[in-house]
């Protein structure tokens, strides 16, 4: 059973400050690692994806992977009230494109 | 490009009947998934399609549950008969296909409530 853990949360922080979403997996074949953003109500949506170990950063974004810990996080610079969210983890499964979803991560930044 | 569109949006149905759920993907992308999510078991995938051949269908619940594509715009899914326990979101998602880095698009979701 593939499996992709998150704390549920919440996550509260203030505005202006940084955001650490956490995400550990089961799967030691897996090679890409995707972030999406949920509001309640709504669908998810991709923020980023990541598939090498290090650091990549999209604006106000960064995502960290670790292989051999098993370990991806994202990490959210001057948090906005408007990216009060669910944060959901996804794994790409070894040998298919299908994902592994995490339950999610509630995040709540108050002004 | 309109997205990913989901028919209908809500369905309110009582137990045994029918439920019809449809879904267009995004021209062009070759893969298409159905996921539920509740909020218990958070978002779970029940079956994917690749070129319109379904391709792991281990996520179908049961027998009650069964998805069909039959051409590269068009997918369904039908739950009968349909049981309290399957009220959930039901969300479709596609991709541009099988990479390492292909992303998948999510639909607004169907909200299904089994009376």
């Amino acid at each position: 059973q593939k499996e992709v853990e998150q704390n549920s949360g919440p996550l509260s922080v203030p505005e202006g400050a940084i955001a650490s979403l956490n995400c550990t997996y089961s799967d030691r074949g897996s090679q890409s690692f995707f972030w999406y953003r949920q509001y309640s109500g709504k669908s998810p949506e991709l923020i980023m994806f990541i598939y090498s170990n290090g650091d990549k950063e999209d604006g106000r974004f960064t995502a960290q992977l670790n292989k051999a810990s098993q370990y991806v996080s994202l990490l959210i610079r001057d948090s906005q009230p408007s990216d009060s969210a669910t944060y959901l983890c996804a794994v790409m499964n070894s040998g298919y494109s299908t994902l592994t979803f995490g339950k999610g991560t509630m995040l709540l930044v108050s002004p | 490009d309109a997205g990913v569109i989901q028919s209908p949006r809500h369905e309110v149905t009582e137990m045994g009947q029918e439920v019809t759920l449809r879904c267009k993907p995004i021209s062009g992308h070759n893969s298409l998934f159905w996921y539920r999510q509740t909020m218990m078991r958070g978002l779970e995938l029940l079956i994917y399609f690749n070129n319109n051949v379904p391709i792991d269908d281990s996520g179908m619940p049961e027998d009650r549950f069964s998805a069909k594509m039959p051409n590269a715009s068009f997918s369904t899914l039908k739950i009968q008969p349909s049981e309290p326990r399957d009220s959930a979101v039901y969300f479709c998602a596609s991709s541009p296909g099988t990479g390492l880095t292909d992303t998948q698009y999510f639909g607004p979701g169907t909200r299904l409530t089994v009376l």
